[in-house]
């Protein structure tokens, strides 16, 4: 079956950095997407990576290794404004979006 | 209208009514989507076309029924509401695949109570 994990919940500091992790077990691999979400809102995209390694936009940074199955998302600078949601989402090889659950990421004072 | 728009915004409904809840895009885009988002669950996709004329069945399809007149709209029919079928349901659309990132555009989301 397709399998994306990440974590539910994670507890940062205003100001810190933090990491969500993502692992996938997909048929096919053809991309990965991270998306924000804030509480009562839709879905925004963040970034995609379809190749190993690092993308940075800001304060947001995308890794991926396919040979793990494995991305995070990095944010710097941690806003209030980014406590949200943080969805991890696969293209599968009939280029179907196969969703996580989202990690929910509070910012504390 | 700027990207995708959905109606209504929220709705309580009677189990065994049927209800019609709508998407529209100006984006030109091939591909639309509806998922639903329950908690704890994340997004499932109930069902998707690729392309005006077409549709296609996704991972959660049963109680529901799409179709795709032409590329802007694409409503989303409950035959027969159940209450199962509370949640937040997302419509989306992406574009015609030649782009080097294929992301999906959400709409707002209908909020749905079945009774």
């Amino acid at each position: 079956g397709q399998n994306i994990d990440q974590p539910t919940e994670m507890t940062a500091t205003e100001g810190a950095i933090v990491q969500i992790n993502c692992t996938y077990q997909t048929s096919g691999f053809n991309g990965l997407f991270w998306y924000q979400q804030h509480a009562g809102e839709a879905p925004t995209f963040l970034s995609y990576n379809v190749l190993d390694g690092l993308e940075e936009k800001g304060r947001f940074s995308s890794f991926l290794s396919r040979s793990k199955g494995y991305s995070y998302l990095l944010l710097k600078e941690l806003q209030m404004k980014d406590s949200a949601s943080y969805l991890c989402a696969v293209t599968d090889s009939n280029y179907q979006l196969i969703w996580g659950a989202g990690t929910k990421l509070i910012i504390k004072p | 209208i700027a990207g995708i728009t959905q109606a209504p915004t929220s709705q309580i409904l009677a189990a065994g009514r049927r209800m019609t809840l709508r998407c529209t895009q100006d984006m030109r885009h091939n591909a639309m989507y509806w998922y639903r988002q329950d908690l704890g669950l994340g997004l499932r996709l109930i069902h998707y076309s690729n392309t005006a004329g077409t549709t296609g069945k996704g991972e959660v399809p049963d109680g529901y029924s799409v179709s795709r007149a032409n590329t802007d709209d694409f409503p989303l029919t409950l035959a027969s509401a159940v209450p199962s079928q509370t949640s937040v349901y997302f419509c989306a659309s992406s574009g015609t695949g030649t782009e080097e990132v294929n992301e999906q555009f959400f709409g707002p989301g209908t909020r749905l109570t079945v009774l």
